[in-house]
């Protein structure tokens, strides 16, 4: 099946700083969405996006399908941008759609 | 709009003893997925429902547990009897077919 790799597995900023994170996943994808998983274990929708750049205040996300990968950018990082942050593919199989985490990254915001 | 609920929030119960979660999705998504995170690691996908017929339950442990959906809005999983190992945070989602995915808040289950 579809593997899906995200990088770093730990990431440990000061706060302002600039990251960027990756998800690479090993077989052609419908879409592709990027979560951030909240010290209190919700998750939080962040960006929808099979292809191309999409940008949310501090946060932008391209996926580049062709390649098989997506990044995201954290831009002048915030202590509440600690927490997991999931990408999942999502695949169209026999007329349903599954939708396939990566490994996570862990990031932790220092003030 | 409202988001996906879920209840209860934290549940502990002792080996052996049952437990059920209830989930009620956002109005007008047809698929409903359970999954089961174990600490440290991504969210595990137990079943996924379109409407109230289930699509993958590949990775259910139906000796255990079970799930429904009744009319195709609610969600029940239910674990019977529970081990230790059982012990995670039971998230529900919900989504159009093919769509984004909207996560309610999870159950954080303890077994003792």
């Amino acid at each position: 099946g579809i593997q899906v790799e995200q990088s770093p597995p730990d990431l440990i900023l000061q706060e302002g700083a600039n990251s960027t994170l990756r998800c690479n996943f090993s077989d052609s994808v419908n879409n592709l969405q990027w979560f951030h998983q909240n010290p209190w274990g919700q998750l939080i929708n962040l960006f929808y996006i099979p292809s191309g750049t999409k940008q949310n205040g501090r946060l932008s996300a391209t996926t580049v399908a062709t390649e098989r990968y997506s990044l995201l950018y954290i831009s002048s990082s915030q202590t509440t941008d600690s927490g997991v942050y999931f990408c999942a593919v999502i695949l169209s199989t026999s007329g349903t759609y599954k939708y396939i985490f990566g490994t996570g990254t862990r990031l932790k915001v220092l003030a | 709009e409202a988001g996906v609920a879920q209840s209860p929030r934290y549940k502990i119960i002792e080996k052996r003893q049952s437990v059920a979660f209830w989930c009620n999705p956002i109005s007008g998504h047809a698929t409903l997925y359970w999954y089961q995170q174990i600490l440290g690691q991504g969210p595990k996908l137990l079943i996924q429902f379109q409407n109230n017929g289930v699509v993958d339950d590949s990775q259910l442990p139906k000796d255990r547990f079970s799930a429904e959906r009744l009319k195709g809005v609610d969600s029940t999983l239910k674990i019977q009897p529970a081990k230790l190992e059982d012990s995670a945070v039971y998230l529900c989602a919900s989504s159009r077919q093919g769509y984004e995915q909207y996560f309610g808040p999870g159950t954080r289950l303890t077994v003792t």
